[in-house]
């Protein structure tokens, strides 16, 4: 079954720590997205990328790092830097970057808190 | 500066009956459109999508109609059922540079009574 999987499904985060949510796809798609979803509020996007090696910065990247060493894999780093981690934290992926119209398929997402 | 907005955040409709859901947008750049559909705590699910193109776009119960002079597009369910019940987002995106990327509303939560 062909998927995208987000873990984990929950983390607590202490002050001043580093975290790092997992995103692993096997739909063989180019391009992968993390979102970031608060109470009432849409999917804003953090980071992207298109191809491996490479990614650009969303709306809102802030205190948030990526990377894209493997097709299948796009891991999300929330820095101490992010002042205001929590969040409901969502992956995606799509089968190419380059067009408009692919739709993106989501993980079940993450949900990331402050103790 | 929100490009893509649903201003309703609820909607409630009976069973049976027609669920119409609207989004609005700012951004003349913007060549398609997708629906996406989300139950609490899971990821969205892609349901229906229009080209710039087209003013229609049918799937089973589901239509979506964009009125780009407008820049307005609605999604349409009928008829609506219990298993509707779920957040609903709008989202668009363009081609060029920016190709892949898309922006969503906030969304609009849907409560299909029995």
């Amino acid at each position: 079954d062909g998927g995208i999987t987000q873990s984990p499904k929950y983390l607590f985060r202490k002050e001043g720590q580093n975290v790092t949510l997992s995103c692993e796809q096997n739909l063989n798609h180019d391009a992968m997205y993390w979102y970031r979803q608060d109470p009432g509020q849409g999917l804003r996007l953090i980071y992207y990328s298109q191809i491996v090696n490479d990614f650009q910065k969303g709306d809102i990247a802030e205190g948030y790092s990526v990377s894209r060493e493997k097709k299948e894999s796009f891991p999300l780093t929330v820095t101490s830097a992010q002042k205001n981690p929590t969040a409901f934290y969502l992956c995606a992926s799509s089968r190419t970057g380059t067009r408009s119209n692919q739709p993106q398929h989501f993980g079940d997402g993450t949900r990331l808190s402050i103790l | 500066d929100q490009q893509v907005k649903q201003n309703s955040p609820s909607l409630s409709v009976q069973e049976g009956r027609i669920s119409i859901l609207n989004c609005d947008y700012t951004n003349s750049m913007f060549d398609y459109f997708l629906w996406y559909k989300k139950y609490p705590a899971e990821g969205p699910t892609f349901l229906i999508s229009i080209s710039s193109i087209k003013d229609k776009n049918e799937d089973g119960r589901f239509t979506v109609f964009l009125n780009k002079s407008a820049k307005h597009l609605s999604l349409h369910i009928v008829p609506s059922q219990p298993g509707d019940s779920a957040v609903y987002f709008c989202a668009a995106s363009q081609g060029g540079t920016n190709a892949g990327k898309s922006t969503f509303g906030d969304g609009t939560t849907l409560t299909v009574k029995p």
